[in-house]
């Protein structure tokens, strides 16, 4: 069947542009994820989305970071007025409950800010 | 999460099998263990879990010592497409906190032809 896809694969901006980032989960999953991965860095956890209870954003490095998902299914990610640091690869995940046993990730987007 | 403890790099022969290890010390009575990887340009993929037994699958093994302090991921015969990142991570079940997960440093596995 059909995995998380995510869009764009890549995307060019320039410094303090917004840009929005989807991810299409997999069909029936209720839990979504966002992480990102910075060159040479690990993952590090971003949101996290549950059914219909509110995201948990403790892993948002700043305001400038905002995720949405409607109708349980699609998100989007959002980071306004991107800086440099906020080049990396962003990587949608996506699973059958809260605490599933395995998360599905989608082939991330490639952020550059320039 | 509890921390875990990889090694940065392994090697190994292809054909034959491989041993990754991690160490959690402080693993707590209700703490799965998880073992993601990550290919070349890709996103992480799942691998296996256990939480007391050994567990198997079809692409691992996962042994678990029976303090629960560590455990090692086996890939019973490696192929050129196990080189990867290798990561083991530990989810605790739901408890108010986020439920990401926490990716360390994980292990480079390096196959030889």
């Amino acid at each position: 069947g059909a995995g998380v896809s995510q869009s764009p694969s890549n995307k060019v901006t320039e410094k303090g542009k917004d840009v929005e980032l989807r991810c299409d989960p997999i069909s029936g999953h209720t839990a979504l994820y966002w992480y990102r991965q910075s060159l040479g860095q690990g993952l590090e956890f971003l949101i996290y989305f549950q059914g219909n209870s509110a995201p948990d954003k403790s892993g948002l490095p700043s305001d400038r970071f905002s995720a949405e998902r409607t109708g349980g299914s699609v998100s989007t990610l959002t980071i306004q007025r991107t800086q440099q640091e906020d080049s990396a690869v962003y990587l949608c995940a996506s699973s059958l409950g809260g605490f599933s046993y395995e998360q599905y990730f989608g082939p991330g987007t490639r952020l550059t800010v320039t | 999460d509890a921390k875990t403890t990889q090694p940065n790099s392994m090697e190994s022969n292809e054909e034959e099998p491989v041993h990754l290890p991690c160490n959690h010390s402080t693993i707590s009575g209700t703490d799965y263990i998880h073992w993601y990887r990550q290919l070349p340009s890709q996103g992480p993929e799942y691998v296996i879990h256990g939480l007391t037994s050994n567990v198997n699958n079809r692409m691992a093994s996962l042994a678990i010592a029976e303090d629960r302090k560590s455990s090692t991921l086996i890939l019973h015969r490696a192929t050129l497409r196990d080189a990867a990142v290798y990561y083991c991570i530990l989810r605790a079940p739901l408890g108010g906190g986020a439920d990401g997960l926490t990716f360390g440093k994980g292990t480079h596995l390096i196959i030889q032809p």
